[in-house]
């Protein structure tokens, strides 16, 4: 079945910019969806379609796809961003949903 | 404002059957285009999806869980429901609910979610 790698821990200062990855064959085939998912907290939809944010997302969000690798950027980034980020994909060859591990993003 | 709010027993006993119930409020689940889903999260780990059901009872399930896993709607209710039998402590999980939009093959993004509810298996 289709699998999804994505980095344990990415590390930032506030102010630059954070990117995180999701590996998978020929990833950019499909469509990529990011959540961002608080302590104790359910996840929150963040990106969609590989790069369209949800109504309340701010512009910092964004998202590309190609080849083998999908990306979460997050231009600017505040404290308040340190959450553990999942993406997620439709597996059309075997009908069912893929999510990655998930990444730890921590700000310094 | 669509709400889900997940309800159910918080302390299972290994073999017997998580029964969980998603409760949706502010939106109709009848006649929706929306397919309604099950994701679980084990302490300290990552998401795993269970399965999904549009209004009609149509389902598409996780292969590894399938053998032990129904999902069913009421609409009548506004609810749609997990069952998973033969638990074992490796059921242990955060089970969220949230809605889901379909695609031209399947299943696109998961918004919104529910709180999630913790269920717990020891004997």
């Amino acid at each position: 079945s289709f699998v999804l790698t994505q980095p344990p821990s990415v590390s930032v200062v506030p102010g630059n910019t954070a990117r995180i990855t999701c590996g998978g064959n020929n990833i950019g085939s499909k469509s990529v969806h990011w959540y961002q998912q608080k302590p104790g907290q359910a996840p929150v939809l963040v990106i969609y379609y590989d790069n369209d944010r949800p109504s309340g997302i701010p512009e910092r969000f964004s998202g590309s796809n190609s080849g083998n690798t999908a990306t979460l950027t997050i231009s600017r980034v505040e404290a308040g961003d340190e959450a553990d980020y999942y993406c997620q994909v439709w597996d059309s060859s075997n009908y069912h949903v893929v999510f990655g591990g998930g990444t730890k993003l921590t700000v310094l | 404002q669509l709400q889900l709010q997940e309800s159910g027993p918080g302390l299972l006993k290994p073999s017997e059957t998580l029964s969980l119930t998603c409760t949706v409020s502010g939106g109709s689940i009848s006649g929706s285009t929306y397919y309604w889903g099950w994701i679980r999260q084990p302490p300290g780990k990552g998401l795993e999806w269970i399965g999904t059901i549009d209004y009609s009872g149509s389902t598409y399930y996780n292969p590894s869980l399938k053998s032990r896993v129904t999902i069913s709607v009421d609409t009548s209710n506004n609810q749609f429901s997990l069952n998973l039998n033969s638990v074992t402590a490796a059921d242990t999980a955060v089970y969220f609910c949230a809605r889901a939009l379909p695609s031209a093959t399947g299943i696109n993004w998961f918004d919104p979610w529910g709180k999630g509810t913790l269920v717990t298996v020891s004997s």
